[in-house]
C-alpha cells in the first residue's frame, strides 16, 4: 500500500523553464510534507516543506503547493538549472515527524 | 547546519561475515535515528527506528536478528548486517531527528553506505 505516490519516474525540462514535480498521498492524517533532493550515492538533502495548515510555501526558486482536498502536492522549480538535475523525493510525516513515508522519487533532468 | 556522518561510505564483504555501519550526528543530539535501505531505482524504504537507550522498532518484514541496531548514545546509532548474503547488497542510509528542532524541518541524512556482499 503506497501511501505516498510519485507517479512520474522521470521528467525532462529545458534550462530556464519551470519544473513541476507531483506527489499524491492517501492518508489524511499526514501533517507535514517535505521534499528531498538526492544525488547518486549520496543521502537525501532536505529541500522545502509545508505544513498541512498552509497551501503554499516558497523558498527562492522552489515553491511547494498543497491541495488538501485532493491530497496532492507539487514542487515548482523556476527557473530550472542544470544543477537541479537529481532525484526528488516527496515525503509525508505525522505530527512531530516521528514517522515519515517517502514516495518512489522522480528523476529530474534539466537540459542546458 | 546539522550534519550526520555515516561511515563507511562503501564496503565490500564476503558472504557470511558481518558488517557494521555507523551513523553519527555531529552537532546535535538525536534521541531518534532512522535506517533506510534503497534498492536500485526505488524509493527509500524505512527499515527501523532507532531509539537511544531502548530497543529499535523494526518495520514489517525486516529481520531484527539480521539487522542489529544499537543506539547507545544521543549521537551514535549503528546498524550491523549479520551473516551478510549477496541479497543484502544495497545502499543503506541513516537519518537523525534533531531533539530540539524535531522533524518539522526535515531530517538530516547521512551520505549513505554502499554495501556489496560477494
Amino acid at each position: 500500500d503506497q501511501q505516498v505516490k510519485q507517479n512520474s519516474p522521470s521528467l525532462s525540462v529545458q534550462e530556464g523553464r519551470i519544473s513541476i514535480l507531483n506527489c499524491d498521498y492517501t492518508n489524511s492524517m499526514f501533517d507535514y510534507f517535505l521534499w528531498y533532493k538526492k544525488y547518486p550515492a549520496e543521502g537525501p538533502t532536505f529541500l522545502i516543506s509545508i505544513s498541512s495548515i498552509k497551501d503554499k510555501n516558497e523558498d527562492g526558486r522552489f515553491t511547494v503547493f498543497l491541495n488538501k482536498s485532493a491530497k496532492h502536492l507539487s514542487l515548482h522549480i523556476v527557473p530550472s538549472q542544470p544543477g537541479d538535475s537529481a532525484v526528488y523525493f516527496c515525503a509525508a510525516s505525522d505530527t512531530g515527524g516521528f514517522k515519515t513515508i517517502f514516495g518512489a522519487g522522480t528523476r529530474l533532468f534539466v537540459k542546458a | 547546519g546539522a550534519v550526520v556522518s555515516q561511515h563507511p561510505s562503501r564496503v565490500i564483504c564476503k558472504s557470511g561475515t558481518s558488517v557494521k555501519i555507523e551513523c553519527r550526528s555531529l552537532d546535535f543530539q538525536a534521541t531518534t535515528m532512522f535506517w533506510y535501505r534503497q534498492f536500485p531505482k526505488q524509493s527509500l524504504m524505512l527499515m527501523a527506528t532507532s531509539n537511544e537507550g531502548s530497543k529499535a522498532t523494526y518495520e514489517q518484514g525486516v529481520e531484527k536478528d539480521k539487522f542489529l541496531i544499537n543506539h547507545a548514545s544521543l549521537t551514535l546509532s549503528t546498524l550491523t548486517v549479520t551473516s551478510a548474503h549477496p541479497e543484502d547488497s544495497s545502499f543503506y542510509i541513516c537519518s537523525a531527528r534533531d531533539n530540539v528542532l524535531g522533524g518539522l524541518y526535515g531530517y538530516t541524512f547521512g551520505s549513505g553506505t554502499r554495501l556489496t556482499v560477494v
